[in-house]
């Protein structure tokens, strides 16, 4: 059973341009939530959603940020108009329920230039 | 709203050491709360989930406690090895909600 996997890895963007990352969860989850860790600081929880459904967005910002998880396909956080301020690791979860372990995946790491 | 502090920020050991990481929670109405070990530039490891229901939980020479009443939770490494070299993330749910909430971790060194 594969883990949460998530790319690009490594993402480097230029001021303005989008970021798009993806995460697929572990097989049988159907809970994803969207982690941020900015340098040197803790992480800190951004949007969970449910197949085709966001349930908690108060972590994400309100503008240039979206989230989704499609019926079919990975989860996707968008960032539009990217600023150096993005930059960071950004980390999904999945679980099978809402009370069960989240298991993390190895996280997206977008630089801005 | 949850609030999670880790206790302390920093640890160096020498190996074959016990030792005990600390976790302080704010909102006690927590149906569970997970450690991680997270490496350098590295995702997060699951290492151990304590239900509400529970007191303890171990895996091999980690054993974490939780009381709710008190808001603590200690992560106990048994018989520390340089492998162990990591920072320990603790979280637990905001109220009544899932996604959880980290605390900023200990960051934990064992000399060889």
């Amino acid at each position: 059973n594969a883990g949460v996997m998530q790319n690009p890895r490594h993402l480097v963007r230029r001021r303005g341009q989008e970021a798009r990352l993806r995460c697929s969860p572990m097989k049988g989850h159907s809970h994803v939530y969207w982690y941020r860790q900015l340098p040197e600081e803790g992480l800190k929880f951004m949007v969970y959603l449910q197949k085709e459904n966001i349930i908690d967005e108060s972590g994400m910002p309100k503008e240039r940020f979206s989230a989704e998880f499609p019926k079919e396909g990975p989860s996707i956080l968008r960032i539009q108009q990217v600023v150096r301020g993005d930059s960071a690791a950004y980390f999904c979860a999945s679980s099978r329920g809402q009370t069960d372990t989240q298991y993390f995946g190895p996280g997206t790491r977008l630089t801005v230039l | 709203k949850q609030e999670v502090t880790q206790i302390p920020a920093a640890l160096s050991v020498p190996e074959g050491e016990n030792l005990v990481l600390n976790c302080s929670f704010t909102d006690s109405a927590i149906y569970n709360l997970q450690w991680f070990r997270q490496d350098p530039g590295k995702g997060l490891t699951s290492l151990l989930l304590i239900q509400s229901s529970q007191r303890e939980q171990t895996s091999g020479r980690l054993n974490a406690s939780l009381d709710k009443s008190s808001g603590r939770s200690t992560l106990y490494i048994a018989a520390s090895q340089p492998g162990d070299s990591a920072t320990y993330l603790c979280a637990a749910p905001n109220s009544g909600n899932t996604p959880l909430v980290f605390g900023k971790g200990t960051r934990l060194s064992v000399i060889a």
